[in-house]
């Protein structure tokens, strides 16, 4: 049972394409996210959506755009791809409570720009 | 604005060694804390997380943290580490009713048999 899936795992391409990054969740979350983590393994939030709307957009070039179809899929489209954005790109989601929340983390997708 | 500190960046052990990984962090307000692990090549895990109460959290495979408030510190340990922990350990944080998580830089744990 895969509580957080993201396709593809390995994605190797040549800079200026555009390419797209896939998150499910099944855990029946509100809310995804989306992680950058650089090669020195710093882990940085991009954006969060609840309930399919924007809560929360770091400062991320706009050739970053999420969309999420519903609440739970949250997709990252990445246009005009340049060397610097090889990383590891983290999907997440919760479930809002008023204690607090607890992010699950999907395997990765791992982007190689070349 | 919210920050986490991790001191140790890289931490090497003999296996049955005792474990303690720092991390500060910087809020005034109430907050949640979390220690994640990442096995090699491998997505994040949650290890433990504290909302409130004990502030001694007990987690998986024999970690604990202990929240000190006065201290803004959730150090993560363990009585005796072994091989299979080798791996990247991040201690997050988030606001109280808020959905943005902070990291802190990680610790690599390098566990020698």
């Amino acid at each position: 049972d895969t509580a957080v899936s993201q396709t593809p795992k390995y994605l190797v391409t040549q800079m200026g394409n555009d390419k797209s990054i896939k998150c499910e969740q099944n855990l029946g979350h509100d809310t995804m996210y989306w992680y950058k983590q650089d090669s020195k393994k710093f882990l940085k939030i991009m954006f969060s959506y609840n309930n399919k709307e924007l809560i929360i957009n770091e400062t991320v070039p706009n050739r970053f755009s999420p969309k999420s179809p519903d609440k739970a899929h949250l997709n990252l489209h990445i246009n005009s791809l340049e060397l610097g954005d090889s990383a590891v790109y983290f999907c997440a989601s919760s479930q809002r409570a008023p204690e607090g929340e607890t992010q699950y983390f999907g395997p990765g997708t791992r982007l190689l720009v070349l | 604005a919210q920050s986490v500190s991790q001191h140790n960046h890289h931490v090497i052990l003999s296996e049955a060694a005792s474990l303690e990984l720092g991390c500060n962090y910087s809020y005034g307000g109430t907050v949640n804390l979390f220690w994640y692990v990442q096995y090699p090549g491998q997505h994040l895990q949650l290890l433990l997380k504290y909302f409130s109460g004990d502030p001694l959290v007990k987690g998986i495979k024999g970690f604990e943290a202990e929240f000190i408030k006065s201290k803004f510190s959730f150090n993560l340990r363990k009585p005796s580490v072994q091989w299979s922990d080798t791996a990247e350990y991040f201690c997050a944080v988030n606001a109280r009713n808020t959905d943005k998580l902070i990291f802190g830089t990680g610790t690599r744990l390098q566990v020698f048999p």
